[in-house]
């Protein structure tokens, strides 16, 4: 069976924290995203990458970094949290090609209150 | 650019009742559609898509769903809906190298 996991489900952490969200997929998939759902918005993505140490940025990226040091392993990084930042943010992966009809798989989700 | 719109943010339905969520899209290039399910608590699942051939497109749990490419829509069906189809339900597109995710469909389904 196909797994997606994310390191917490929920997560509360202050203002100002640095905060790490981790997400590893074991399907040797080459693609990896992460989202942030709020309600009424749908999913909005924030970085994406489609090889180890590669990352483009999505529709939202201010206020986050990613790194990919493994195929395996996608991590998203809160510099410097702040309450804007409260959110489910979501991890999926595919496989190439990208853009021609693969479907994404995700993980359970982390839920994010920054206080 | 691709684009999205679930038309419905909540759709209440008694159990055994048939249900129609509605997505409309655009697209300026080959389009390949999506309708996914988040169950409460859980991350998102993979109902069924369209990349091709018959419009009409089967999926998990009995739901379908028609490409109509005149009216850009792609409307998920069910015939009778149970209990345990209470959940969130996201229409999307492939829109170069990423997917474009509608604002979603909460369906309640009541006893």
């Amino acid at each position: 069976d196909v797994k997606v996991t994310q390191s917490s489900r929920y997560l509360v952490k202050r203002t100002g924290e640095k905060v790490f969200l981790e997400c590893v997929q074991d399907m040797d998939h080459e693609n990896m995203f992460w989202y942030r759902q709020d309600p009424g918005l749908g999913l909005r993505l924030i970085y994406f990458s489609y090889d180890v140490k590669m990352k483009e940025k999505g529709d939202i990226p201010e206020g986050y970094s990613v790194s990919r040091e493994k195929k395996e392993r996608f991590s998203l990084i809160l510099e410097s949290a702040s309450t804007n930042q409260t959110s489910m943010y979501l991890c999926a992966s595919s496989s190439i090609p990208r853009g021609q009809g693969n479907e994404q798989y995700f993980g359970p989700g982390t839920r994010l209150t920054v206080t | 650019a691709q684009s999205v719109t679930q038309l419905d943010s909540q759709v209440p339905v008694f159990e055994e009742a048939p249900v129609e969520l509605r997505c409309n899209y655009s697209s300026s290039v080959s389009v390949y559609l999506f309708w996914y399910v988040q169950y409460p608590n859980q991350g998102l699942q993979l109902l069924l898509k369209y990349l091709s051939g018959s419009t009409l497109v089967k999926g998990i749990n009995g739901f379908e769903a028609e490409f109509n490419k005149s009216q850009t829509s792609f409307h998920l069906r069910k015939p009778s809906v149970h209990i345990s189809d209470t959940a969130e339900y996201f229409c999307a597109v492939i829109g170069g190298f990423k997917t474009i995710f509608g604002a979603g469909t909460r369906l309640f389904v009541k006893a």
